[in-house]
């Protein structure tokens, strides 16, 4: 079975500044999905990056990339220029993209981090 | 974008009685509809997976007859908390996705469910 692991439970960033959440995951499987989302205190879960992992670049949405590193099976999420609106719980998920396996289709999150951001 | 609606968003009711939560992909079909619990500030946690027509598969350790699934159509998936107790208070979220698996999931803005 999968498993996400976000060993940071609590980050702050001083608005304007850039930070870093990380994440680790472990598989067997060598093509899978892996994302970020985003859930503020309304508690709506919002997408903020996926990346394909057969996809050797980054993926970027705008102040958001992500340094996925395969091997080391590690997903860390930057976000530059962090403004208070980023406050929130933020969650490294995976995803299969084995269509034989058990886990097909299901998201595996990891403990989530919760980021605030000072004004 | 995709909508997934969930209805109803905050739920308060008494012990013994059974609730019903609904989630509805609006703009899309979804063949499949994923059931999650998440305490406060912690993670998801899968309850179970629906496909439309199908008997929903959950996750190790969720009763089955406790959280009744149902995914008849494919627009819309109920969960239905039976007999509930003050420790099936909780936040439920449903997701909605269509297609093949590569497609995203949509997740509903969630339902807080108190039982006093």
């Amino acid at each position: 079975a999968q498993t996400v692991t976000q060993s940071q439970p609590e980050m702050s960033v001083q608005e304007a500044e850039t930070v870093t959440l990380s994440c680790t995951y472990d598989t067997s499987e060598s093509d899978y999905y892996l994302f970020w989302y985003k859930q503020p205190p309304s508690r709506q879960m919002i997408l903020v990056i996926r990346q394909e992992a057969y996809k050797q670049q980054n993926a970027t949405e705008n102040r958001f990339s992500v340094n996925f590193q395969k091997a080391a099976k590690s997903f860390s999420l930057k976000i530059s220029d962090s403004q208070l609106g980023d406050a929130a719980m933020y969650f490294c998920a995976y995803r299969s993209a084995n269509a034989g396996g058990t886990s097909y289709g299901k998201l595996t999150f990891g403990q989530g981090t919760i980021l605030t951001v000072h004004p | 974008g995709a909508v997934v609606s969930q209805h109803p968003s905050w739920v308060i009711c008494k012990s013994g009685t059974s609730v019903k939560i609904e989630c509805r992909s609006l703009d899309f079909q979804a063949t499949t509809m994923f059931w999650y619990r998440q305490f406060p500030k912690q993670s998801l946690m899968l309850m179970a997976t629906s496909n439309e027509g199908s008997k929903a598969t959950y996750e190790q350790g969720v009763e089955k007859d406790k959280f009744l699934i149902n995914h008849a159509s494919l627009t819309l998936s109920t969960l239905t908390v039976t007999s509930a107790h003050p420790e099936d208070s909780s936040f439920y979220i449903c997701s909605a996705r269509g297609g093949t698996s590569n497609q995203p999931q949509h997740f509903g803005d969630g339902t807080r469910l108190s039982i006093l």
